[in-house]
């Protein structure tokens, strides 16, 4: 059964790069059926797509956020990773990874969540 | 950007009672890219319905979607205790993904 675990720093400092990573098991992050996906909630706030990316590295953007992300994919390592760049307050968020069916584009398995507080 | 309402905010029912909650999109969206999930406090999304009306591995059929075009509902038969929630939409079109902004269904 697939299993999705976010991790990296709880902090980051306003303009510095936040960066987290999505460790997949339970199934191999080289399959065919999914594209892996990052998505955010504010507190107490909705969820908003960051982006997705492919096991091949193929990459698409929440265009409101293209400029500062890039998402990347280490098959080797079965995981994938999220940087954002020049962070502010309104960046603070539960950061979730998630699981994408290839040709449905719902997501299935999320990971817990990981909060990101963006603090000086 | 297809931009995807949900109503109402919220709403307050009793257990046994059935919930409507609706989705109405800007656009146009495919019935294939429309989903529901709902999500507790402290938890992550849980998908319920994809393809507007297929649930999920697991998802009792007190839950059930419909609708076409840019109107789409999620249904809850009788309301258990553990489905006060919030509960998203959200599609897919153009390589971009939104999400409503939900619909808290809380207890009466």
């Amino acid at each position: 059964q697939l299993h999705l675990q976010e991790s990296g720093p709880g902090l980051v400092k306003p303009s510095e790069t936040l960066s987290l990573t999505c460790i997949v098991s339970g199934g191999s992050i080289s399959t065919s059926s999914y594209y892996w996906g990052w998505i955010r909630q504010p507190p107490g706030k909705g969820l908003e797509w960051i982006g997705t990316i492919y096991y091949s590295g193929s990459t698409y953007y929440n265009p409101s956020l293209k400029s500062r992300v890039t998402i990347s994919v280490d098959t080797s390592k079965n995981q994938f990773s999220l940087k954002l760049s020049s962070v502010t307050a309104a960046d603070t968020a539960v950061y979730y990874c998630a699981s994408q069916d290839r040709w449905l584009q719902y997501m299935d398995v999320w990971g817990k969540g990981t909060t990101v507080t963006v603090s000086s | 950007e297809i931009v995807l309402t949900q109503s109402p905010g919220t709403l307050s029912l009793s257990p046994g009672e059935r919930a409507t909650l609706s989705c109405r999109a800007s656009q146009s969206v495919s019935s294939s890219y429309l989903a529901w999930y709902q999500q507790k406090p402290g938890q992550a999304p849980r998908l319920l319905i994809y393809g507007a009306s297929s649930r999920a591995t697991g998802i009792p059929d007190r839950f059930s979607g419909s609708g076409s075009g840019t109107d789409f509902t999620l249904t809850i038969s009788r309301l258990e205790p553990e489905d006060f929630a919030v509960y998203y939409c959200q599609q897919y079109g153009s390589s971009r993904f939104t999400f409503g902004p939900g619909t808290k269904v809380d207890i009466k």
